[in-house]
């Protein structure tokens, strides 16, 4: 079993939909979320970071943590055609180790 | 605008050939991260350094990779020999200990 699991997609939506891309993970030791983006032949660049559970607002992306079920979720709201990338969550310890996830896919049409 | 550089951007090289990867992290951070990519795998962690010191890497092949930081500021991957289940984007990113890490834009490796 892979230590962060995603749903690779590819997911398509709408331009305005609301968008909810998830992980989970396995090792309650991780402290530390993340969400990256990455745009097609680009590196990964860092969206979101959180180490609480809760949700954690920044414009139209909300990354939300739940520490009880090892969850991660990041929503999209009023998704736009630039948004088109592949998302990686990514979970971090205290010694470092940062892991992703596969990487969600998405295209949003305009 | 500070930014984790990698070269070569692209390489194409034969089965057999030694490959070797460069990185400059950005200057201050302290925790290097080499990560493969692929469309079966994702990304995949290799090695990691913090301190120039090497902590992890369990996920590189031990008999052809090898990962290094001569100094503060260049760490490298190097393959030797290099195959074709090699081919990846190889991606080096940097950090401060326990906060995030920024990755460059990788390298582009084919093994024919």
């Amino acid at each position: 079993q892979k230590e962060v699991e995603q749903d690779p997609g590819p997911l398509s939506v709408p331009e305005g939909a609301i968008v909810s891309l998830n992980c989970t993970y396995s090792n309650s030791a991780f402290q530390y979320f993340m969400w990256y983006r990455q745009y097609s032949r680009k590196g990964p660049e860092l969206l979101m970071y959180t180490y609480s559970s809760g949700n954690k607002e920044d414009g139209r992306f909300t990354a939300q943590v739940d520490k009880s079920s090892k969850y991660i979720s990041l929503f999209i709201r009023d998704s736009q055609p630039s948004d088109s990338a592949t998302y990686l969550c990514a979970v971090h310890n205290q010694g470092g180790k940062l892991i992703f996830g596969q990487g969600t896919e998405l295209s949003v049409k305009p | 605008d500070a930014r984790v550089t990698q070269t070569p951007r692209h390489k194409v090289t034969e089965m057999g050939q030694e490959v070797t990867m460069r990185c400059q992290p950005i200057l201050g951070h302290n925790t290097v991260f080499w990560y493969r990519q692929t469309m079966m795998q994702g990304l995949e962690l290799l090695a990691y350094f913090r301190n120039r010191a090497p902590l992890d890497d369990s996920g590189m092949p031990k008999d052809r990779f090898s990962a290094e930081m001569p100094d503060a500021t260049l760490a490298t991957l190097k393959i030797q020999p290099s195959e074709p289940r090699d081919s990846a984007v190889y991606f080096c990113a940097s950090g401060v200990s326990g906060n995030t890490i920024y990755f460059g834009e990788g390298s582009w490796l084919t093994v024919v």
